[in-house]
């Protein structure tokens, strides 16, 4: 059974179409939730935390929410620079050594 | 500051032959990961060490073998190399025992068996 999961698997957005992007698990206990971007022929790169419902953090174009179940990765008027694939991974209190990864939304967005 | 290096970058085995991916961190963190990451199937562990000294299996062990050689170093060996191995292999680290710590990434290792 999936843990994690993300949606949609593709998005095409164009210059400054503002969107979200889906993250869902389904395990009860969460420790943290973690998003990353990955540029092609690249590693993940961290991009936020969130550790509990209803926590917000920013960066630029890109704000993280959580709520009990699910979180978004909203992002305002994109850039061509902002096309990548989006990870999100969680941790739970269970066993914090590990971390599960939904398999990303590939994000591309046009000029 | 180089934090997550893996070496190769690029490998091409033939089924059967053997070989060992080498990662290394800067950041002085106790927790050291492999994972594959394959088209659909997003990043799947294959073992982790929680600290110096321990290993773990992952979701996908199978057919793998590390080596934690000490707390900068950790290794993924392939004994005998399968077609169905053939994927992007990453490393990664964290300070471990942390809440909300994340895994910091090598770029990668591109893996094909033939």
């Amino acid at each position: 059974e999936d843990q994690v999961t993300q949606s949609p698997e593709a998005l095409r957005l164009q210059e400054g179409e503002s969107s979200s992007l889906n993250c869902s698990y389904t395990v009860s206990g969460l420790r943290g939730l973690f998003w990353y971007r990955q540029d092609p022929g690249k590693g993940p790169e961290f991009l936020f935390t969130l550790y509990s419902a209803g926590e917000e953090k920013e960066k630029e174009r890109l704000k993280a929410t959580l709520t009990k179940k699910e979180s978004f990765l909203h992002i305002t008027a994109p850039k061509p620079e902002d096309s990548a694939t989006y990870l999100c991974a969680v941790q739970f209190r269970y066993n914090f050594n590990k971390f599960y990864f939904g398999s990303g939304t590939k994000l591309n967005v046009k000029p | 500051n180089a934090g997550v290096t893996q070496t190769p970058k690029f490998q091409v085995l033939k089924t059967g032959q053997s070989m060992t991916l080498q990662c290394a961190q800067d950041m002085n963190h106790n927790s050291m990961y492999w994972y594959r990451q394959d088209p659909g199937m997003g990043l799947r562990l294959i073992y982790y060490s929680a600290s110096e000294g321990t290993t773990d299996k992952g979701e996908v062990p199978n057919g793998y073998n590390v080596s934690r050689l000490n707390k900068r170093e950790f290794s993924l060996r392939l004994e005998s190399a399968a077609p169905s191995q053939t994927s992007v292999y990453f490393c990664a680290s964290t300070e471990g025992g942390v809440p909300g710590s994340p895994l910091h990434f090598g770029n990668g290792t591109r893996l094909t068996v033939t």
